[in-house]
């Protein structure tokens, strides 16, 4: 079955330091990889995606991920962390059959001065 | 474009009333899926829609129904409200394509006392 690790339930950072969020899926194939982020009381925001090609795709906000197919992840990273970045994490899994999605359990980030 | 739009943003019900939330896809999106979030059960899929006809269904009971319009805008409906149901209810839509990124809503929250 389909699944997607979210290993880190919440991570403090300092404001302009570097950050990575770590995401694992379970999945046969190559899947279609996505992550989101969501402010408090808002829906979720679409940072970046990976279909296929070069396997570090660059987001909004100045983030960027890194496709590892051996390692089964696709980590966010971000080189300098503004305090507007706290935030909920969310990586997703697109799955061809059935069109289906699958979501981490979400990783929580605070930025402290 | 607009983005999808969810309505209310708020609810406040009783136990054991029901409750119809709305959803207005964007544009041109044909397929709407619903997300049930809650701080300790994370992003919980509830069903989606395709062409007015229910394509995948989430683990939650017959409790939570929904619908999809000709014009792709879709409901859905909790009946027997229980404690348990409060929650930010999500929509999402997107193209029919596992490669294509679902677009959220703002969330109805819905509390019930």
């Amino acid at each position: 079955a389909q699944s997607v690790t979210q290993p880190d339930i919440h991570i403090t950072v300092s404001e302009g330091a570097s950050l990575e969020l770590r995401c694992n899926y379970s999945y046969g194939a190559t899947p279609y990889l996505f992550w989101y982020v969501q402010s408090p009381g808002q829906g979720l925001q679409l940072l970046l995606k990976y279909f296929s090609g070069d396997t570090l795709v660059q987001g909004i906000k100045g983030f960027e991920a890194e496709f590892k197919r051996s390692q089964s992840s696709f980590n966010l990273r971000k080189p300098s962390v503004h305090w507007s970045d706290a935030a909920e994490y969310f990586c997703a899994v697109g799955v061809r059959a059935g069109n289906q999605f699958y979501f981490g359990t979400g990783t929580s980030l605070t930025v402290i001065p | 474009k607009a983005g999808v739009t969810q309505t209310p943003r708020y609810l406040i019900k009783t136990r054991g009333q029901q409750v119809t939330l709305s959803c207005s896809p964007i544009s041109g999106h044909r397929s709407v899926s619903w997300y049930q979030q809650t701080p300790g059960q994370g992003l919980q899929f509830l069903f989606e829609y395709f062409s007015e006809t229910q394509r995948n269904k989430g683990n939650f009971p017959g409790r939570f129904s929904g619908r999809q319009f000709s014009n792709s805008r879709s409901e859905m409906n909790v009946s027997t409200l229980e404690l348990g149901d409060s929650a930010l209810y999500l929509c999402a839509s997107s193209i029919d394509r596992a490669s294509s990124p679902l677009h959220f809503g703002n969330g109805t929250r819905l509390t019930v006392t």
